[in-house]
């Protein structure tokens, strides 16, 4: 079965520290997909990244980065320089995938992390 | 494009009563999902489709039906509310070989 953890339920940083969300995946698909969702408190679920199983490099946009470990089965994700704006809950999802290119419609979500960025 | 579009934002329910959550996406994505979101569960599959004519259970159907006759709408339908249902519903396309793209959501509480 498919499963993904986040041990993290809440994390309060001050302003401009370096933070590092957690997230631990199960799945026994050799072929899969990685998310992360960004949840400000307005509600709406924004984007981060997706990553497939074949590609384990790290990836750094901006500000963000995602270290990507399979030996670990874990996706975790860095924010350098906290902002306040930062402050929301952050998912990690999983998704089978029939195949490399293949869309990802059936998201395992993990439980989220309360990121709480004090100035 | 105005992308995943969920009417109501809000609804209040009584027990027993039925609704329809509306969405819709102008993307041409073939593939469609509803999701619910309660505290400190991150969000849970209800239903998907994989288009116009093909719908299948997700993590947690019980007390939800969907159809899909056209490939832009994807409606989620409650035929006895219960308060079990009081949660954040979301919508979402998913584009060949991409990302999903959310809905704003409708939140729903059965009382």
């Amino acid at each position: 079965a498919q499963k993904v953890t986040q041990a993290q339920t809440e994390i309060s940083v001050v302003e401009k520290e370096d933070v590092t969300l957690d997230c631990v995946y199960e799945t026994r698909d050799t072929t899969y997909y990685l998310f992360w969702y960004k949840q400000p408190p307005s509600g709406e679920l924004v984007f981060l990244i997706r990553r497939n199983s074949f590609d384990e490099q790290n990836e750094i946009s901006g500000r963000y980065s995602w270290n990507f470990q399979k030996s670990t089965s874990s996706f975790n994700f860095t924010i350098t320089a906290s902002q306040v704006v930062d402050s929301a809950v952050y998912f990690c999802a999983l998704s089978e995938a029939r195949a490399a290119m293949d869309s990802s419609y059936k998201l395992i979500f993990g439980s989220g992390t309360r990121l709480l960025v004090r100035p | 494009n105005a992308g995943v579009t969920q009417t109501p934002k809000f609804q209040v329910l009584k027990t027993g009563q039925s609704m329809t959550l509306q969405c819709a996406q102008d993307m041409n994505h073939e593939y469609m999902s509803w999701y619910r979101q309660d505290p400190g569960m991150g969000l849970r599959l209800i239903h998907y489709s994989v288009g116009a004519g093909i719908t299948d259970q997700g993590e947690v159907p019980n007390g939800y039906n969907v159809s899909r006759s056209t490939t832009e709408d994807f409606p989620l339908r409650l035929l006895s509310a219960a308060p079990s249902q009081t949660s954040v519903y979301f919508c979402a396309s998913t584009e060949q070989g991409g990302e999903q793209y959310f809905g704003p959501g409708t939140r729903l509480t059965v009382t």
